[in-house]
């Protein structure tokens, strides 16, 4: 069965305290693997794609890395700005357009 | 910019009432996606469409229809509502041969 299970579930840091959050997953094949951030009481926004093991993917304080069996989204110096629930979504080959989510890491960076 | 429109944000309905909510695309997307979102389970597929008058279940389809009648519009239906279907609901669309889901702002029901 596929799944995505996402670590830790919730993450409180200082703000420029570094971290990375973990998704695993378990696949028949992956087409895609995605990362969205979700801010209160708003839909999900995509940050990235990642494709295949070894690739990575930058965005202002955010680098998503992907492996063979898991992907981390490695925050850097974050901000209290950078405070939402990050989630991860894998596409299974074969299956167009259909993505399973993770539950999410809920992320609060303090002052 | 790239919109998915939900019609309600809020609504509050009572047990057994039919319930409409309906999604709007202006991005020509082939495929739409209707997803409930709870606290500890994450966000769930309910239905999706790949092209007009055309549905496949998701994971949790069990007390919901959809219709899709043209390519920009894509509406769950909730033929009885019941306490249990409390939730936020995300309406996503994609297309254009990528598989980046752009979501709606998320309709919140609350089924008393």
């Amino acid at each position: 069965e596929d799944q995505v299970t996402q670590s830790p579930e919730a993450l409180r840091l200082q703000e420029g305290e570094s971290s990375s959050l973990n998704c695993s997953y378990t696949v028949s094949g992956l087409r895609g693997l995605f990362w969205y951030r979700q801010d209160p009481g708003k839909g999900p926004e995509f940050l990235f794609t990642l494709y295949s093991a070894g690739e990575e993917k930058e965005k202002e304080r955010l680098k998503a890395t992907l492996t063979k069996k898991e992907s981390f989204l490695h925050i850097t110096a974050p901000k209290p700005e950078d405070s939402a629930t990050y989630l991860c979504a894998v596409q299974p080959s074969g299956n167009t357009g259909k993505l399973i989510f993770g539950q999410g890491t809920t992320l609060q960076v303090k002052p | 910019d790239v919109k998915v429109t939900q019609s309600s944000r809020y609504l509050v309905k009572r047990t057994g009432e039919k319930v409409f909510l309906e999604c709007v695309q202006d991005m020509d997307h082939e495929n739409m996606f209707w997803y409930r979102q709870d606290p500890g389970l994450g966000l769930r597929l309910i239905y999706f469409s790949y092209d007009v008058k055309m549905k496949e279940k998701g994971d949790i389809p069990e007390g919901y229809s959809v219709s899709r009648e043209k390519k920009e519009r894509f509406s769950l239906i909730l033929e009885s509502a019941s306490t249990n279907q409390t939730s936020m609901y995300l309406c996503a669309s994609s297309g254009g041969g990528a598989n980046v889901l752009t979501f709606g702002a998320g309709s919140r029901l609350t089924v008393l």
